[in-house]
């Protein structure tokens, strides 16, 4: 049971360049979640998806596209990435609104 | 939108010793977890606790709703405890902050042999 799978685990692109983050998941949770994480910023919400086709804005929605057609696969797309947007990324998934989320491994993405 | 204030930010501990690691959220809530992060960044469940207390080996965790505060407890702290942990909430269904996981700074802890 692989559960929630992040690829690639670590990309290096060109500033200007679109990339892409891929999350899936194998339990079938209706809510997916994207998160940053920053030294000395903790993890802040990019986008979250309460179901298929249903996605909303989190804390710093900014420069980042989200699509969900499948409820297992949650992309995170940086259309035109910047250095401000070198971070690690977290995926994660709960059941259900209020229910318990896991995370996964995370993404390591350097922009230079 | 919801605030998660953790603290204390920093806590240095001797193995053995005991610890609180508090939770002030400004909301209420349907969820709140506690996370350690390892030192290769990956994020551990410890605790889903909305409201309640629960203790898994060394460690339990209460929380107030009400009052909205939850602790984390770590007792004979050993030096494998060391890292970052975190507390996460959502708001409570019909509010706002539905369905948004928001997570607080943190409270990095390191345990000397």
């Amino acid at each position: 049971d692989a559960g929630i799978t992040q690829s690639p685990r670590y990309k290096i692109t060109e500033t200007g360049r679109q990339v892409t983050l891929m999350c899936h998941q194998t339990w079938s949770h209706s809510y997916m979640f994207w998160y940053r994480q920053d030294l000395g910023h903790g993890l802040r919400l990019i986008y979250y998806s309460a179901a298929a086709d249903i996605t909303d804005k989190g804390e710093v929605p900014d420069g980042y596209v989200v699509s969900r057609s499948k409820t297992e696969n949650f992309p995170l797309t940086l259309e035109s990435a910047t250095r401000s947007q070198t971070s690690v990324y977290f995926c994660a998934t709960a059941r259900q609104d209020g229910y318990e989320a896991f995370f996964g491994q995370g993404t390591r993405l350097t922009v230079v | 939108g919801i605030q998660v204030e953790q603290s204390p930010p920093d806590l240095i501990l001797q193995e053995g010793a005991n610890s609180t690691l508090r939770c002030n959220f400004s909301d209420s809530v349907n969820n709140l977890q506690w996370f350690h992060q390892n030192p290769w960044g990956q994020l551990i469940n410890l605790f889903y606790i909305p409201s309640g207390t629960k203790q898994n080996g060394r460690l339990s965790a209460t929380t107030v709703a009400t009052e909205r505060y939850s602790l984390l407890y770590i007792s004979s702290s050993q030096t494998t405890d060391s890292g970052v942990y975190f507390c996460a909430v959502a708001g409570a269904r019909g509010s706002s902050n539905t369905g948004k996981l928001i997570f607080g700074q943190g409270t990095t802890l390191q345990v000397k042999p």
